[in-house]
């Protein structure tokens, strides 16, 4: 059983490049999640989605797009990086959106130059 | 404006002693409380969680206390072990169908010897 997973687990953007950040889990969890972490400023979620099909924003979503095809996967674009970007992304499941135990995967470190 | 604080951003604890961490929050809508522990170059991992209508929960050595009149809940850690170091983030839960988890700066602690 894998979890959540994440990749890339490291990524050096130039400014104005795009990328994708994917996420896929194999826990049937229906609430996904994207947070970011900055120094001193603890995990900010940025996008979520209750389900396939539907995304909505959460506290920092500008610059950051999402899509939910399947219940498995949850990828987080970047359209233009900008060094404000620069952070580790964090994507969580949970089996429901009242279920308080989310399950984070490992991290991507991306630093955008 | 941070819903949630931790505003003591390490702690070092000896060997068998109990660590305290603290959080503060204030917005009275938050009904769960969650407590993470992460490692590094690791996602987080939920670690307590108490409801806003109880004001202790206990796990083996982890308790977790919340005093909602002042808006305060705390971890306790007794006896407190090397493994435990790593930085503990407090999470909230808002009430509704959009619940979503608000987290803390986190707090470093550093178990020693």
């Amino acid at each position: 059983n894998a979890g959540v997973t994440q990749t890339p687990k490291f990524q050096v953007l130039k400014t104005g490049q795009s990328m994708t950040l994917q996420c896929a889990q194999d826990m049937n969890h229906e609430y996904m999640s994207w947070y970011r972490q900055d120094p001193g400023m603890g995990l900010r979620l940025i996008h979520y989605s209750v389900g396939a099909g539907i995304t909505d924003q959460g506290e920092v979503p500008n610059g950051y797009n999402v899509s939910r095809s399947t219940t498995e996967d949850f990828p987080l674009r970047l359209l233009s990086a900008a060094p404000s970007q620069t952070s580790v992304y964090f994507c969580a499941s949970s089996y429901a959106i009242q279920n308080t135990e989310a399950f984070f995967g490992q991290g991507t470190r991306l630093t955008v130059v | 404006d941070q819903q949630v604080k931790q505003n003591s951003p390490s702690l070092s604890v000896q060997e068998g002693r109990i660590s305290i961490l603290n959080c503060d929050y204030t917005n009275s809508m938050f009904d769960y409380f969650l407590w993470y522990k992460k490692y590094p170059a690791e996602g987080p991992t939920f670690l307590i969680s108490i409801s806003s209508i109880k004001d202790k929960n206990e796990d083996g050595r982890f308790t977790v206390f919340l005093n909602k009149s002042a808006k305060h809940l705390s971890l306790h850690i007794v006896p407190s072990q090397p493994g435990d170091s790593a930085v503990y983030f407090c999470a909230a839960r808002g009430t509704g169908t959009a619940s979503k988890l608000t987290f803390g700066t986190g707090t470093r602690l550093q178990v020693t010897l």
